[in-house]
């Protein structure tokens, strides 16, 4: 099946920087790579996915990027602010039956994230 | 809000009793997908539901069973409870069953076993 790895852990920037966090898929078969957002106390957001035909997907400050041959996607935030301070999960899709689409998503254990003033 | 609600918000029960979570799912969502998280621990995947039938199934223990019903919601049941079963326990939608649709999440279940 499926595993998911993402780093860092934590990361702290300060408000303005750019923040990166990278996933590291095993399953080729992957084909759908979602980001959530969650503040704490809350539930995940989606904030961007990626498909396996793009390479790239842009959405004002959030980008994700995908490489296939590497088997790793990547989530960037330019300008950051406080408000962009919380946990970020990445996901890959974890298909079950060959050829087809049924399965579920495996989560990676998540970046904290904290945008210092 | 994502328009998939979960009852109750918050559980405190003790070790060796049994809970029942609930979730319904956004309006024209089938399938619904069960997650715990753990104190600094990501989402781990249960089990997932598609009109009514089981569809796939994750690290979930036998202690541990879940149903989808006629009108859709679902139930999570957690039995022989142990202080380990403290988590965050969500629910998500979609559409389909397919993995590559997107999963819209609840506000979560708090349980608290004492």
């Amino acid at each position: 099946g499926e595993n998911v790895e993402q780093h860092p852990s934590t990361l702290s920037v300060q408000e303005g920087d750019s923040a990166v966090i990278k996933c590291t898929y095993s399953d080729s078969a992957s084909n759908y790579f979602p980001w959530y957002k969650q503040e704490l106390g809350k539930r995940p957001q989606l904030i961007i996915d990626i498909r396996s035909n793009v390479g790239e997907k842009k959405d004002q400050r959030i980008a994700v990027t995908l490489n296939k041959t590497a088997k790793h996607f990547s989530l960037h935030i330019t300008e950051t602010q406080p408000e962009d301070s919380a946990v970020y999960f990445c996901a890959a899709s974890n298909r079950l039956d060959y050829g087809g689409s049924q399965g579920n998503l495996i989560f990676g254990k998540g970046t904290k994230l904290s945008v210092k003033p | 809000d994502s328009g998939v609600t979960q009852t109750p918000k918050h559980l405190i029960t003790a070790t060796g009793q049994r809970v029942t979570l609930r979730c319904s799912p956004r309006s024209g969502d089938l399938s619904v997908y069960w997650y715990q998280q753990s104190l600094d621990q990501g989402l781990q995947f249960l089990i997932q539901y598609y009109n009514g039938e089981e569809r796939a199934k994750g690290n979930i223990l036998e202690r541990f069973s879940a149903q989808q019903f006629p009108d859709l919601h679902s139930e999570l049941n957690l039995s022989s409870l142990e202080l380990g079963d403290s988590a965050l326990y969500f629910c998500a939608s979609s559409f389909t069953s397919s993995s590559t649709d997107t999963q819209y999440f609840g506000p979560g279940t708090r349980l608290t076993v004492l």
